[in-house]
């Protein structure tokens, strides 16, 4: 069965400071990654998603991810944060050929402090 | 272009009761699928609609059914509530042709069974 493990709950950092959320899945087939950010109150919102092609996928907003098979990692970064970044992040995995069924990690909370 | 679109956007209600929820999907879309947020948690995958039928389903009890209208609206209904079915229901619309993945969430249904 698919899990996605996000491995921090809550993650502290002053603001313009570098930030990794990190996220790693188990699957046993090939999967699709995506990540979601999700500000008080709101839906989730697509950040970004890796489907194939280069393991590096960015963001309008600054955000990357590199998706690493070898480590079954996803892990998303962004260089420089703002205040407006706070907010719930979670990480999602769907197998390639099911177009459906979304699994989600618990979620992080990313707290960028003044 | 309106996105996905929930009603309502609170509701409470007692033990024992049912409860009906509404999604409108974005426009284009045909695919339906509903998520259960628990308080301090990631989405859980309750079920898929497509073509007015219910395309898959995730762990959850007989109690919680839907439906899907030739419009491609939603509603999810729940019966016999308990106490921890109290959480946020988000609703996500796709249109299953295009392989892009991506489902697009609505701000969701704030649901408090006491």
């Amino acid at each position: 069965a698919q899990s996605v493990t996000q491995l921090d709950s809550q993650v502290p950092v002053f603001e313009e400071a570098p930030v990794e959320l990190r996220c790693n899945y188990s699957s046993s087939v090939s999967v699709y990654l995506f990540w979601y950010v999700q500000y008080p109150n709101q839906g989730l919102q697509l950040l970004l998603k890796y489907l194939s092609g280069s393991t590096l996928v960015e963001s309008i907003n600054g955000f990357e991810a590199e998706f690493n098979k070898s480590q079954t990692s996803f892990h998303l970064r962004k260089p420089s944060v703002h205040i407006s970044d706070t907010a719930e992040y979670f990480c999602a995995v769907t197998e390639g050929s099911n177009t459906g069924k979304l699994i989600f990690g618990q979620g992080t909370t990313l707290q960028v402090k003044p | 272009d309106a996105g996905v679109t929930q009603s309502p956007t609170h509701l409470i209600k007692t033990r024992g009761q049912q409860v009906t929820l509404r999604c409108s999907p974005k426009s284009g879309h045909d695919t339906v699928s509903w998520y259960q947020q628990a308080l301090g948690q990631g989405p859980q995958f309750i079920f898929q609609y497509y073509e007015e039928e219910e395309r898959q389903r995730g762990n959850f009890p007989d109690r919680f059914s839907g439906h899907q209208f030739p419009n491609y609206s939603s509603e999810l209904n729940v019966n016999a509530l308990l106490l921890g079915d109290s959480a946020l229901y988000l609703c996500a619309s796709s249109r299953l042709a295009l392989s892009s993945y991506e489902q697009y969430f609505g701000p969701g249904t704030r649901l408090t069974v006491t």
